[in-house]
């Protein structure tokens, strides 16, 4: 139980395009979900928060109007990043958790090359 | 708002050693601890966690105290193995009634462990 599913795992696009990664709970109902960005050798930084059906909350220093974050459903949460340049190539991470629980779950991660 | 400190940042042992990672938290208000273990390339998986009405939990060769009153909390790992070898991140979180609250991590520990 508690799985987790995220699209795509590596992408690789060109500069001032955008980007949409998919995150899905298989087997629960996410209440809410996160969106962690994580460099090389370095912790997860949390970039945002987003309960099912309302605006996400971003993190100081994250741009909302960079960093799209959808979450329409019990199950799905996007991430789209717009305009990307290289400075946004990163790990990105997502995470949920259920309604009334406390562990959070974690994504396999999508791989963000921009060049 | 919560910071988490974790220590140390890489811990060497030989196989069949213990191996002790200590992290300490701000807010008194946080009531959920878990722990995360972190392989190259893959997704923080949780290991253990534990509420701030326990002060231990232990899971096979896996453990974790609390000290509510210090605001430190500890991952015990006894008889460590090989494939125990990869970065480990603590983290705490406040947890409201209504499934609000994000985890905050601490900035990971690298273990290593020789065979």
């Amino acid at each position: 139980g508690a799985v987790v599913s995220q699209h795509p795992s590596w992408v690789i696009c060109k500069s001032g395009t955008s980007v949409k990664i998919e995150c899905r709970s298989l087997d629960f109902q996410a209440t809410t979900m996160f969106w962690y960005r994580q460099f090389p050798k370095q912790s997860l930084m949390l970039m945002a928060t987003s309960n099912e059906g309302s605006k996400a909350t971003y993190e100081q220093g994250v741009e909302k109007d960079k960093f799209l974050i959808n979450h329409a459903s019990l199950t799905l949460s996007t991430l789209t990043v717009t305009s990307a340049h290289p400075e946004d190539s990163s790990f990105y991470i997502c995470s949920a958790r259920s309604s009334g629980g406390y562990a959070q779950y974690f994504g396999p991660g999508t791989r963000l090359t921009v060049l | 708002g919560e910071n988490v400190e974790q220590h140390p940042s890489t811990l060497s042992v030989q196989e069949g050693d213990s191996a002790v990672i200590k992290c300490t938290y701000s807010d008194s208000a946080s009531n959920y601890f878990p722990w995360y273990k972190q392989e190259l390339g893959k997704r923080p998986q949780l290991i253990i966690d534990i509420r701030s009405n326990v002060g231990e939990k232990k899971d096979q060769r896996i453990a974790v105290t609390l000290n509510k009153t210090a605001k430190h909390f500890s991952l015990h790992i006894t008889e460590t193995q090989p494939e125990d070898s990869a970065v480990y991140f603590c983290a705490a979180i406040i947890v409201w009634s209504s499934n609000t609250g994000k985890l905050i991590f601490g900035q990971g520990t690298t273990l290593q462990v020789k065979p």
